[in-house]
């Protein structure tokens, strides 16, 4: 069964500008995740949706916005960047099922600011 | 609210030495623990997961975690250290609302 995957994997972008990252969670799974990556800030939760509804969202401007598709492919947008959104930014999926708790991770796509 | 501690943000060990990355988590409910490895430039891999029953937990390659509630502890092993093992290793704690928080990492450095 294929992993998750993201795109792009690398990406540079100006100040300003706004991004759209894409994640394809390994088939079957429900839940998609988005996580960032920071060396000063380690690994901050961003949000989840599990079909095609938000569920849970982490403290990040309104600048920061998901969503689901309904083949549960995801994708994270973030507007106006400024040069703190440099960071890798980590997709994870579950199933969803009850009791199924363990979320596995894409490769991440890694944000330049300049 | 759930928090995780990891004590070491570097580990240095000989290629063949046992491997201790500790991790104390903070958890008003029964916690469900996780220990994911990261190598540069690539996502998260899970290595292994403690969610209900036997306390001792074995993962990939060779890693086990033991998990102690009296010492509110999870701390992975593994008898002997190979080079493939230098990485950064996470531990982290799900919330009732299924979001991980993360400790802050463990680099692990495996010198030959």
């Amino acid at each position: 069964k294929a992993g998750v995957t993201q795109t792009p994997r690398y990406l540079i972008k100006t100040r300003g500008q706004q991004v759209t990252l894409s994640c394809s969670p390994i088939s079957g799974h429900r839940s998609v995740s988005w996580y960032q990556q920071t060396p000063g800030q380690g690994l901050q939760f961003l949000f989840e949706y599990f079909s095609e509804t938000q569920r849970n969202k982490g403290n990040f401007p309104g600048r920061f916005s998901g969503r689901q598709f309904s083949n549960s492919r995801s994708e994270m947008n973030v507007s106006t960047l400024e040069l703190g959104d440099s960071a890798l930014y980590l997709c994870a999926s579950r199933t969803g099922s009850q009791g199924a708790r363990e979320q596995y991770f894409g490769p991440g796509t890694r944000l330049t600011v300049t | 609210a759930q928090s995780v501690t990891q004590l070491g943000s570097h580990v240095s060990v000989s290629e063949g030495a046992l491997v201790l990355l500790r991790c104390n988590y903070s958890s008003s409910v029964p916690p469900y623990l996780f220990w994911y490895v990261q190598y540069p430039n690539q996502g998260l891999q899970l290595l292994l997961k403690y969610t209900t029953g036997a306390t001792l937990v074995k993962g990939i390659n060779g890693f086990e975690a033991e998990f102690k509630k009296s010492e509110t502890s999870f701390h992975l092993t593994k008898p002997s250290a190979h080079m493939s093992d230098a990485a950064e290793y996470f531990c982290a704690v799900l919330d009732s609302s299924y979001k991980l928080i993360f400790g802050s990492g463990t680099r692990l450095l495996v010198r030959p």
